[in-house]
């Protein structure tokens, strides 16, 4: 199986502030890499596929990069409805599998 | 408008059965690839199984032989069948779909409001 490790776990971050959440594949996946944000209560939002597309509907200062095994979700202002928890998932095989998630609070 | 609307949870005790269901509107789910994922109280996400449109079914390795995932095209719904449940199935189940049909990997970006699950005796 591959595993996906998220870093950091929490970020405490304010209002305007640049936020860079880290996801790492233990084998490489090319670009078969999605984010999703998710609010308490909510189903998970996808944000990003293939790396770096960004969802029709989502606001342009999210976006990802990278390729292989490191990859990065970077939200470049933060604003007060991005405070969630970030979930990568690779889609290369199967089981697919997410990241154990990123919580972005409010410093 | 695409929507996806989950049923079937509830309290179940250990070793015994459930089948959720996904009603779907908005699409044909027999056209779709669609996935059930979970998400145990306070923890990540789990990916559970999918079926592609051609009827191929894939499952995660810890829930082979024990879920079924079906769908029923006359009723535009998909259903998990899950079966000999034991306290670690203990999670909201949400259905999803991959409108890309696979074209980025298995990628979710339409989702159910979940239905939770609870094995307990």
């Amino acid at each position: 199986d591959i595993q996906m490790t998220q870093s950091p776990s929490s970020v405490s971050a304010s209002v305007g502030d640049r936020v860079t959440i880290t996801c790492q594949a233990s084998q490489g996946i090319s670009s078969w890499l999605a984010w999703y944000q998710q609010k308490p209560g909510k189903a998970p939002k996808l944000l990003i596929y293939a790396a770096s597309s960004l969802q029709s509907g989502v606001p342009s200062r999210f976006s990802g990069s990278g390729s292989g095994t490191d990859f990065t979700l970077t939200i470049s202002s933060l604003q007060p409805e991005d405070f969630a928890t970030y979930y990568c998932q690779q889609a290369k095989s199967f089981p697919l599998t997410f990241g154990g998630g990123t919580k972005v609070e409010i410093k | 408008e695409v929507q996806l609307v989950e049923s079937g949870g509830g309290l179940v005790q250990p070793g015994g059965s459930l089948r959720l269901s996904c009603a779907a509107s908005g699409f044909t789910v027999s056209s779709s690839y669609m996935s059930w994922v979970r998400q145990a109280p306070g923890k990540g996400l789990e990916w559970v199984s999918v079926i592609y449109s051609g009827g191929r079914a894939y499952y995660a390795d810890s829930e082979k032989g024990r879920v079924t995932i079906s769908r029923d095209n006359s009723k535009n719904t998909l259903y998990l069948q899950m079966n000999s449940l034991g306290a670690e199935d203990t999670a909201v189940y949400y259905c999803a779909r991959d409108s890309f049909s696979g074209s980025y990997g298995i990628v979710f970006d339409y989702w159910g409001q979940g239905t939770l699950v609870t094995v307990s005796s």
